[in-house]
């Protein structure tokens, strides 16, 4: 059962456009949400994050929407760069230490 | 933030062997996690690994196949035994630190 889903397996956005990645999630329980990018042979690295008890966090380029609700999230990137080309994972947790459920994964590709 | 380390970096091993894995981190930390992660796949949590306590293993993994040690707050040790070539992953160590979690750059193992 995946209780964490990247639908969209990857994504090509050209320079300077807006990327958008989407997450959905089903266990309500769920409370705590990640955005993690990961360059080949390096791990993870913490991108930004959201509790449930917003709707919106924004750090420089990076934004994350929650939709409780519908139990969505998404990352927008803008403007898009090709520094920003590596794999996106979202993350779930209950609570802020705790472990994590992680989705599948969006490959995104900046283009020039 | 944290900066972790994991030996090794690679390694190819023979069916019916098996590799320890150590992650060392740059601070003292409560918690520490082993991830694997297959090709194409997520992240997947294999167990929650705290000083002073038996480790907590995730639904489908068990202490024999992947014993975990914690000897102190800044390291510890993931084995997987008797390889088989399903076991092909990466393996990463993260560390929950002031609400979030930071990840080693992972042990790419091939079993061949």
């Amino acid at each position: 059962d995946q209780q964490v889903k990247q639908n969209s397996p990857s994504l090509s956005v050209q320079e300077g456009r807006i990327s958008i990645l989407n997450c959905d999630y089903t266990n309500s329980m769920f409370d705590y949400f990640l955005w993690y990018k990961k360059y080949p042979a390096e791990g993870p690295t913490f991108l930004i994050s959201i509790s449930s008890i917003k709707d919106k966090n924004e750090d420089g380029r990076f934004t994350v929407f929650l939709n409780k609700s519908a139990k969505h999230l998404s990352l927008h990137i803008v403007p898009s760069q090709p520094g920003d080309s590596a794999v996106y994972f979202c993350a779930a947790g209950t609570g802020t230490a705790s472990k994590l459920t992680f989705g599948t994964g969006t490959r995104l590709q900046v283009t020039l | 933030s944290a900066v972790i380390s994991q030996k090794p970096s690679r390694d190819i091993c023979q069916r019916g062997t098996s590799l320890t894995i150590q992650c060392q981190v740059d601070s003292q930390v409560t918690m520490m996690f082993w991830y694997r992660q297959q090709p194409g796949q997520s992240l997947t949590l294999i167990a929650t690994a705290n000083q002073g306590s038996e480790a907590t293993y995730e639904s489908g993994f068990v202490i024999d196949k992947f014993p975990i040690s914690r000897p102190n707050l800044t390291f510890s040790t993931l084995t997987v035994s008797n390889m088989s070539p399903e076991d092909s992953s990466i393996y990463l160590c993260s560390v929950g630190l002031a609400g979030f979690q930071f990840f080693g750059p992972g042990t790419r193992l091939t079993v061949l």
